[in-house]
């Protein structure tokens, strides 16, 4: 297993412009999280997906963000018209629910410029 | 209202100068304080779970430490290779998300 993977890891795009990242979990994870953090920030929780039910959602997430996570595995993020305050690194994690250490591990991050 | 500070923001050490990091919360109810480590251009990396007051965590140079208000991370000795930004959360009871703080952005010279 090649840990949390992100795709694409930079995109820039004009405002106004429909933008999708997708994530790909640890396979035995069954918890999976989108986070968003700018320069100098630490990572703000967006949404997290249990299998495939999405149990939270943040105030951040406007109307022109959805996720989803279609059969329990991969996840998508989609950012609608996009706007210059977009721009962000947008960072995937997972975990299991079964015990351990309960920490997440992270994906690299999607690096989003809207120009 | 849930909230992590982290201090400094900033920490400049000489190789072998050991120091530490503050991270102080106030939260409803606490399910796990975490570490991580974040360098330039990548996600954060894993290091510590804590869980009640008086725990303790080590890993190489770095030890872990939580009270029922702060965790401090202390690094001894540290090398230039520990250089990055150091980031705590806490998660909270009810959900499985978590709060970050802004992180210590620690450079280690040689």
């Amino acid at each position: 297993d090649t840990g949390v993977s992100q795709d694409p890891r930079h995109k820039i795009t004009k405002r106004g412009q429909n933008v999708t990242f997708r994530c790909d979990p640890i396979s035995e994870h069954n918890r999976l999280y989108w986070y968003r953090q700018t320069l100098g920030q630490g990572p703000e929780f967006l949404t997290y997906f249990q299998n495939e039910a999405q149990l939270e959602k943040s105030r951040l997430l406007s109307d022109r963000f959805s996720a989803e996570r279609p059969k329990g595995s991969f996840s998508t993020l989609e950012i609608q018209r996009t706007e210059q305050g977009d721009s962000a690194m947008y960072l995937c994690a997972s975990s299991y629910s079964g015990g351990g250490n309960y920490g997440y591990t992270f994906g690299s991050g999607t690096r989003l410029t809207v120009v | 209202e849930d909230q992590v500070t982290q201090s400094p923001e900033a920490l400049r050490l000489q190789e072998g100068e050991s120091s530490s990091l503050n991270c102080s919360y106030t939260v409803s109810g606490l399910r796990g304080l975490f570490w991580y480590r974040q360098d330039p251009g990548k996600g954060p990396e894993f290091l510590f779970t804590l869980y009640s007051a008086g725990e303790e965590k080590e890993k190489e140079r770095l030890k872990a430490t939580l009270t029922k208000k702060e965790s401090f991370l202390h690094i001894t000795a540290p090398k230039p290779e520990d250089s990055a930004t150091y980031l705590c959360a806490v998660g909270t009871s009810g959900t499985y998300k978590y709060i970050f703080g802004t992180g210590t952005r620690l450079k280690v010279l040689a």
